[in-house]
């Protein structure tokens, strides 16, 4: 049973550079979370998918995509990186919206 | 709109001392509250949680937090810490209909 899992752990990209962060869960949740962890401000949400099918913005949606591709799986894409995405990135998922289980990360560098 | 501040970035503490990690939150609707831990590398995982009933809640690792309705205050406490302690810990609240809104994050320094 392995939860939530986030690939990749560890990503460098050059400024203008595209990539999609993937995420995975077998919990069976219907809610999914992307959110960004910057130092001294907390986990902001970035997009959320409240059940297969659907997607909504969160509170710093701007320069992301997201895709709920089934009820297992929730990406996030970066069309065109900036510096100002550098930053760690959590995939949430959750029965509602309470009780949140996180996956490990995902370290981005923009350079 | 609902808004969660920690009032403190960093706290030092020496191994076997108490702790409180402070937390205030602002909401025009009845909330629930949440506190999650953060080990080095790794995710957030959910320590304790107020949905109602009982102000005092105990949670998981020895740690407890009281709800006070008055001061829109959910303080974090555990009155022995140990060096595996050291960690970030954050304060969440969340109502229905929208999301769970995080604080900035307390770093809990435990020192031998």
């Amino acid at each position: 049973n392995a939860g939530v899992t986030q690939t990749p752990k560890f990503q460098v990209l050059k400024t203008g550079q595209s990539m999609t962060l993937q995420c995975a869960q077998d919990m069976n949740h219907n809610s999914m979370y992307w959110y960004r962890q910057d130092p001294g401000m907390g986990l902001r949400l970035i997009y959320y998918s409240a059940s297969e099918g659907t997607t909504d913005k969160g509170e710093v949606p701007n320069g992301y995509n997201v895709s709920r591709l089934n009820k297992r799986e929730f990406s996030l894409r970066l069309e065109s990186a900036a510096p100002s995405q550098t930053s760690v990135y959590f995939c949430a998922t959750a029965w509602g919206g309470e009780k949140l289980f996180f996956g490990s990360g995902t370290q981005l560098s923009v350079l | 709109a609902q808004s969660v501040t920690q009032l403190d970035s960093q706290v030092p503490v020496f191994e076997e001392a108490p702790v409180e990690l402070r937390c205030n939150y602002s909401s025009s609707v009845s909330v629930y509250l949440f506190w999650y831990v953060q080990y080095p590398n790794q995710g957030l995982q959910l320590l304790l949680k107020y949905l109602s009933g009982s102000t005092l809640v105990k949670g998981i690792n020895g740690f407890e937090a009281e709800f006070n309705k008055s001061q829109t205050s959910f303080h974090l406490r555990k009155p022995s810490v140990h060096i595996s302690d050291t960690a970030e810990y954050f304060c969440a609240v969340y109502n229905a209909g929208n999301m769970l809104t995080f604080g900035g994050g307390t770093r809990l320094m435990v020192k031998p």
